[in-house]
């Protein structure tokens, strides 16, 4: 069975720069994997931020991108901000299937 | 505007049925393959069905298989999720999702509807 892994949590100060991560249990993320990460606080739908590796969604700042970093998909915030304090999960697309990491929540402090 | 707005949620016993809908707007839906995404409480996002514009190919993640069925109606603009044999497990909010045409992924989230699974 495959499994998305994400770090459990991270946390930024505010204008920093982090890095969240996406990785197989066995084998590497590649961009044939279409990596996709979608922002989501307490009670809302989650937000697309990035799809196919390093594509943008249509309105999410550009302080927002995404990466191919050694065998794991990456997702970069720079100049962090309070309202990025969220739940963030990765998809790897499995050609019939989506799976989804177990998320990261990201505290901004 | 372009919307998708989920319908049909609700509390239903264990082994019983529900059928969720989900209504698109502001887009052509016959184009877009659409997906059922669904977090149970307090957990993350899982993955649950797939079908495509014309419903030509359909998939489903292991733990709905055989019991949950999609289905859609390009006519109608509509999405549908037939929910069998409920179980406990089954219990989350449910995510219409619709695919990006570019590639896989999301580009548009319905609100969600809450499914409750519980005597």
């Amino acid at each position: 069975q495959t499994v998305v892994t994400q770090e459990p949590s991270f946390s930024v100060s505010p204008g920093g720069t982090v890095t969240l991560t996406c990785g197989l249990s066995s084998g590497s993320v590649s961009t044939s994997y279409y990596p996709s990460w979608y922002q989501q606080t307490p009670g809302q739908a989650p937000r697309t931020l990035i799809y196919s590796t390093n594509t943008r969604s249509s309105g999410v700042p550009d302080r927002f991108s995404g990466s191919i970093l050694g065998n794991k998909a990456a997702l970069t915030i720079t100049g962090a901000q309070a309202d990025d304090e969220s739940d963030y999960y990765c998809v790897l697309y499995m050609g019939s299937s989506w799976v989804f990491g177990g998320g990261t929540k990201l505290t901004v402090l | 505007e372009v919307q998708l707005v989920e319908s049909g949620g609700g509390l239903v016993k264990p082994g019983g049925s529900l059928r969720l809908s989900c209504a698109a707007s502001g887009f052509t839906f016959s184009s877009y393959s659409m997906n059922w995404v669904r977090q149970a409480p307090g957990k993350g996002l899982e993955w649950v069905s797939s079908i495509s514009s014309s419903s030509s190919y359909i998939y489903y993640a292991d733990s709905v298989k055989g019991r949950f069925t999609i289905s859609r109606d390009n006519a109608k603009n509509s999405l549908y999720l037939q929910m069998n044999s409920l179980r406990a497990e089954d219990t989350a909010v449910y995510y219409c999702a619709r695919r990006s045409i570019a590639a896989p992924g999301v580009s548009l989230w319905g609100r969600g509807t809450l499914v409750t699974v519980s005597s």
